[in-house]
């Protein structure tokens, strides 16, 4: 069975600061990857970056970052430079096996930020 | 990108009514897609998986009587909520992917608030 951890049920930032969400889990299957999705008010689930467990380079994708330590099992989000917009509420999630597996995804409990002007 | 539509966005319907929503894919072969449902600040629970042209897999709780899942062709799953009552209320969001392509995309609907009265 896999399991996500989101131990930050809220975290505020200032504007055009940094800010790290952190994420733990838990799994048997040697392979997996890891997402990070980002939910607005609005309800829709936003991708946002994606992490295999044999990439050897942590991901990016733009203001965002993700810091993959496989040994401690993490996968934190790193946001750099927030903004007002990136108030939402963010989800960690797992899927076993590799890149095209038809496995679903596993959800953290998520974790609402707060982007202060 | 790929796109996920789901239809209606917002129903209300009478306890004891049935309603059906429809999740699309636009421009891409849904070979799988999944039904989550999530509770207000809450995380997103799998409700099940459907693969095209078989039956639907349901997770532990999620009674497959009252659920109706179909996924009759490549574009098109809907899920049926028999006999609705005001327990069912709850945002439902369906995600697809292509199961013939290698990649770990798998896209989400805008989801669909449902209040049963």
């Amino acid at each position: 069975a896999q399991k996500i951890t989101q131990t930050q049920p809220g975290m505020f930032v200032q504007e055009k600061e940094a800010v790290t969400l952190d994420c733990t889990y838990d799994t048997s299957d040697p392979s997996y990857g890891l997402f990070w999705y980002k939910q607005p008010s609005s309800g829709e689930m936003i991708f946002l970056i994606y992490q295999g467990s044999y990439d050897q380079q942590n991901a990016t994708e733009g203001r965002y970052s993700l810091n993959f330590q496989k040994a401690r099992k993490s996968a934190n989000l790193v946001i750099s430079a927030s903004q007002l917009g990136d108030s939402a509420m963010y989800f960690c999630a797992m899927r076993p096996g590799g890149s095209g597996s038809a496995r679903q995804l596993t959800f953290g409990s998520g974790t609402q930020l707060t982007v202060l002007p | 990108g790929a796109v996920v539509s789901q239809h209606p966005s917002r129903v209300i319907c009478k306890s004891g009514t049935s309603v059906k929503i429809e999740c699309r894919s636009l421009d891409f072969q849904a070979t799988t897609m999944f039904w989550y449902r999530q509770f207000p600040k809450k995380s997103l629970m799998l409700m099940a998986t459907s693969n095209e042209g078989s039956k639907a897999t349901y997770e532990q709780g999620v009674e497959k009587d009252k659920f109706l899942i179909n996924h009759a062709s490549l574009t098109l799953s809907t899920l049926t909520v028999t006999s609705a009552h005001p327990e069912d209320s709850s945002f439902y969001i369906c995600s697809a992917r292509d199961g013939r392509v290698d990649t770990y995309e798998q896209y989400f609907g805008p989801g669909t608030r449902l209040t049963v009265t």
